[in-house]
């Protein structure tokens, strides 16, 4: 079955400091992978996603994220953390031609100043 | 551009109450429409997708139903509230591909805070 896992519920940082976060997923082909964040009260905004090609993939607000086939993971970075990245963050997998789309159960993020 | 709209933002109502949340997108046509309900720590379950008017497909069974009375409307309905249908309840769209699957990715709406009291 395919699924989503976020091994971190909550990561504090510090504002500069550099961020990752985790995401590996269980699906029988390559998925399309998503990154969401969420503001608390809001809803969910893009922040990149990778449909095919080049494996290190740059959204908005200077995130990156890098898709490993091997260890079936796409984790989220970030080099220099401001306060306002303090969110929820979501990933996600949308199976090609299917209307499926499984989210993780988020990583809240904190940064202190 | 595409915009997506939800309404109410905010909702209170005593159990055994009706509801109707709504969801529309502009600038697009034949959207695929989706309903998402999210619950703190559990991410977001997917309740109803629809492919085009008339057609629902449910993913839960549940206290709840969604209509498409029009191509860029989506409406979750429930006759009667529980205290469990409290959480947050996104509307979502995406382009329509092939047979009406999904192609890239949802775009969300702004989302509708539920309390059942």
């Amino acid at each position: 079955a395919q699924s989503v896992t976020q091994p971190d519920i909550h990561i504090t940082v510090s504002e500069g400091a550099s961020l990752e976060l985790r995401c590996n997923y269980s699906y029988g082909a390559t998925p399309y992978l998503f990154w969401y964040v969420q503001s608390p009260g809001q809803g969910l905004q893009l922040l990149l996603k990778y449909f095919s090609g080049d494996t290190l993939v740059q959204g908005i607000k200077g995130f990156e994220a890098e898709f490993k086939r091997s260890q079936s993971s796409f984790n989220l970075r970030k080099p220099s953390v401001h306060w306002s990245d303090a969110a929820e963050y979501f990933c996600a997998v949308g199976a090609p031609l299917s209307n499926q789309f499984y989210f993780g159960t988020g990583t809240s993020l904190t940064v202190i100043p | 551009s595409q915009t997506i709209h939800q309404w109410p933002a905010t909702l209170v109502q005593p159990v055994g109450s009706p509801l109707s949340l709504e969801c529309t997108v502009e600038g697009t046509s034949n959207p695929n429409l989706y309903w998402y309900r999210q619950a703190a720590g559990r991410g977001l379950q997917l309740l109803f997708y629809s492919v085009g008017i008339g057609q629902i497909s449910s993913e839960v069974p549940q206290n709840l139903s969604a209509s498409r009375p029009q191509d860029r409307q989506f409406i979750l309905s429930s006759k009667k509230l529980l205290l469990s249908d409290s959480g947050f309840y996104l509307c979502a769209w995406s382009l329509s591909g092939l047979a009406g699957t999904r192609t890239g990715e949802l775009f969300f709406g702004e989302g509708s805070r539920l309390t059942v009291l």
